[in-house]
């Protein structure tokens, strides 16, 4: 079955640029989408079809996909950003990569 | 742009049934594919189940499958899951979300959850 490879955690300092990945056979062929989840909240859409940002998110959140990786980037990271980031394809379903962990030092 | 409310959650024996419910509020309820997603303490998010805008098509994970059913009322704006031969493992948080207008199945909308607890 189809999986989704993303790394346990990440750290970034406050103001610096934040990079997660999301790891997946032909990947290239599906849209990614990205959710950032604080704690004891829902999940949040941040980046829809790969690098479309929805209506409020800000322009600091990027998506791109090259090779066998998508990635989201956060730029000029908050304190507000630490979160649990996941990614998600569908293939005969809704996937869930298994989320990454951004803490901001 | 849309609510989405869950209810239903409780705690429940081992081998009982439950429905959750999801109220939107929003309009065109109709027109937009809905999905149940969980997740249990300390754990990522897993896909449960999804269903179209008129409520013909279905779709369920595997480890769902032959215990959960997912169906809509669209004249009242709900979404249920119905939820029987209930596990340990099946201990979560479960979230209703709508899928957004691109067609590739992003969810833009979620509720804040309701929490099933199965004791073992």
């Amino acid at each position: 079955s189809y999986e989704l490879t993303q790394p346990h955690s990440v750290s970034v300092a406050l103001g610096q640029t934040a990079t997660m990945t999301c790891g997946g056979d032909n990947i290239g062929t599906k849209n990614v989408h990205w959710y950032q989840q604080r704690p004891g909240q829902a999940p949040v859409l941040v980046i829809y079809k790969n690098s479309d940002r929805p209506s409020g998110i800000p322009e600091r959140f990027s998506g791109s996909k090259s090779g066998r990786t998508a990635s989201l980037t956060i730029s000029r990271v908050q304190a507000g950003d630490e979160a649990d980031y996941y990614c998600q394809v569908w293939d005969s379903g809704v996937l869930f990569g298994g989320g990454t962990k951004l803490t901001v030092l | 742009e849309v609510q989405l409310l869950e209810s239903g959650g409780k705690w429940i024996q081992r081998g009982g049934s439950l429905r959750l419910s999801c109220v939107s509020s929003g309009s065109s309820f109709s027109d937009y594919p809905m999905t149940w997603v969980r997740q249990a303490a300390g754990k990522g998010l897993e896909w449960v189940s999804s269903v179209s805008g008129g409520g013909t098509a279905t779709y369920y994970a595997d480890s769902v499958k032959g215990r959960f059913s997912v169906s809509r009322d669209n004249s009242k704006n709900t979404l249920y899951l119905q939820m029987n031969n209930l596990r340990a493992d099946d201990t979560a948080v479960y979230y209703c979300a709508k899928e957004g207008s691109s067609g590739w199945m992003e969810l833009d909308s979620w509720g804040r959850g309701t929490l099933v607890t199965v004791s073992s």
